[in-house]
């Protein structure tokens, strides 16, 4: 069965640090990557997603960045943290190579930028 | 431009009785719903879907309901349980490469005891 980690599981950082979260999968092979991020009191929104090794697709402008080095691995980025970069950050995966479009999420990274 | 709306941002239900959960949405190429149950802390977990050829899809106490005219989807939840209670998306897709999701806002249900 799939499996997603991430980690870590809760990071409180200063503005203008660097970041970097962390998503592994197991149990599958070539899938699509998702980055979600949940704002407080917010919906779900798709930052990232990636649909093969060094493939990187961009939903919305930030400085935020994605990388996958690996297939099973998915990797969010920052340079610099904002306040606004606070949130609760989510890694997905499309599971199935049939047409069905569910996702699959992790349990979640909570940044909390001071 | 939100392409998937959750107009209620939340819902009062007493155990046992019906819970309905809507979602609008804008973009008409989208041809896959889902909703998706949220306890806080954790991430979404799947619930259910349906297919833009149908109307219906059940399971269990589970019930998504589909109108295309409309652009409007629900949940029906029958009957509500306190372990129901947490935050709804519903969530949209339409034939792409990415196969990507668009979600709304959210619903928080809460059902009482």
């Amino acid at each position: 069965s799939q499996t997603i980690h991430q980690w870590p599981a809760t990071l409180v950082q200063p503005v203008g640090s660097p970041l970097s979260l962390e998503c592994t999968v197991e149990g599958t092979s070539n899938p699509n990557l998702y980055w979600y991020r949940q704002a407080a009191g917010r919906g779900l929104q798709l930052l990232f997603y990636s649909v093969g090794i060094g493939q990187i697709s961009s939903e919305v402008p930030q400085n935020l960045s994605a990388s996958r080095p690996q297939d099973r691995q998915f990797i969010l980025s920052s340079k610099k943290l904002l306040l606004s970069d606070s949130g609760f950050y989510l890694c997905a995966l499309r599971g199935g190579a049939g047409g069905n479009n569910e996702q699959f999420f992790g349990p979640g990274t909570r940044l909390t930028v001071l | 431009d939100q392409q998937v709306k959750q107009n209620s941002p939340s819902l009062s239900v007493q155990e046992g009785r019906i819970s309905i959960l809507n979602c609008d949405y804008t973009n008409s190429m989208f041809d896959y719903f889902l909703w998706y149950k949220k306890y806080p802390a954790e991430g979404p977990t799947f619930l259910i879907s349906i297919s833009s050829i149908k109307d219906k899809n059940e399971d269990g106490r589970f019930t998504v309901f589909l109108n295309k005219s409309a652009k409007h989807l629900s949940l029906h939840i029958v009957p509500s349980q306190p372990g129901d209670s947490a935050v709804y998306f519903c969530a949209a897709s339409k034939g792409n490469a990415g196969n990507m999701l668009t979600f709304g806002g959210g619903t928080r249900l809460m059902v009482k005891p």
